[in-house]
């Protein structure tokens, strides 16, 4: 069964650079979520989008955004990165009329800012 | 205040043993879902079992079984005959309302170990 897709896997930057990271949700899902996990954290949600319309958003900082594509595909651009933006980044992909299913994780991009 | 507490930062259990991980949740909705994942060390996040609130049965999916008690707000996780490679972090979560695009909020986590 197809999965949601995350690439790329790892990622090292240096501080202010900029990142995008991309996120291909599983076929037919219609809404996907983008959480950050810090080391030993918790996942924090930071945006999400349904029907290619951003529909809640979290603790995003400023220096981020996001979107999605006409083909679901969403990207979280991250720019003047920072030290404590190292994290697994994880994106989501849910059917808003079958919560039961489950959100699908995809396997994380784990940036790394030195 | 948090809506999932997960008191336990950590468990040992040995193989074949079953465990019980304890999440508590806040909420006034009337309508939730409650999540459990897991996750190895190598990251990634995979879900284990779902918990509607108008569930009237407990959960199951295999080894784990979710012991829902709605007054008290109690959701955990009960996984038996624990295997070697049940070793992973443990993620309580739960989505406020009914609809599917309503995000999830994560408890804190539960290390679990499983020793031969």
């Amino acid at each position: 069964a197809a999965g949601v897709i995350q690439s790329p896997r790892h990622l090292i930057k240096e501080k202010r650079e900029t990142a995008t990271l991309k996120c291909y949700p599983i076929p037919r899902h219609d809404t996907v979520y983008w959480y950050q996990q810090g080391p030993g954290q918790d996942p924090q949600f930071l945006i999400s989008f349904y029907e290619k319309m951003q529909s809640d958003k979290g603790s995003i900082p400023d220096r981020f955004s996001a979107q999605q594509f006409s083909d679901y595909h969403s990207e979280l651009n991250m720019s003047s990165l920072e030290l404590g933006d190292s994290a697994l980044y994880f994106c989501a992909s849910s059917l808003r009329d079958k919560a039961s299913y489950g959100y699908t994780f995809g396997s994380g991009t784990r940036l790394t800012v030195v | 205040a948090q809506k999932i507490t997960q008191t336990q930062p950590g468990m040992f259990v040995q193989e074949k043993e079953a465990v019980t991980l304890d999440c508590t949740y806040d909420t006034s909705d009337q309508s939730y879902g409650l999540f459990w994942y897991k996750q190895p060390s190598s990251g990634e996040m995979i879900f284990l079992i779902y918990q509607g609130s108008y569930d009237e049965q407990n959960a199951t999916e295999g080894r784990y079984s979710l012991n829902f008690q709605k007054a008290r707000k109690s959701a955990n996780l009960v996984i038996s005959a624990s295997q070697l490679g049940d070793s992973a972090m443990y993620f309580c979560a739960m989505r406020e309302g009914y609809s599917g695009y309503s995000t999830l909020t994560f408890g804190k986590g539960t290390m679990l170990l499983v020793s031969p």
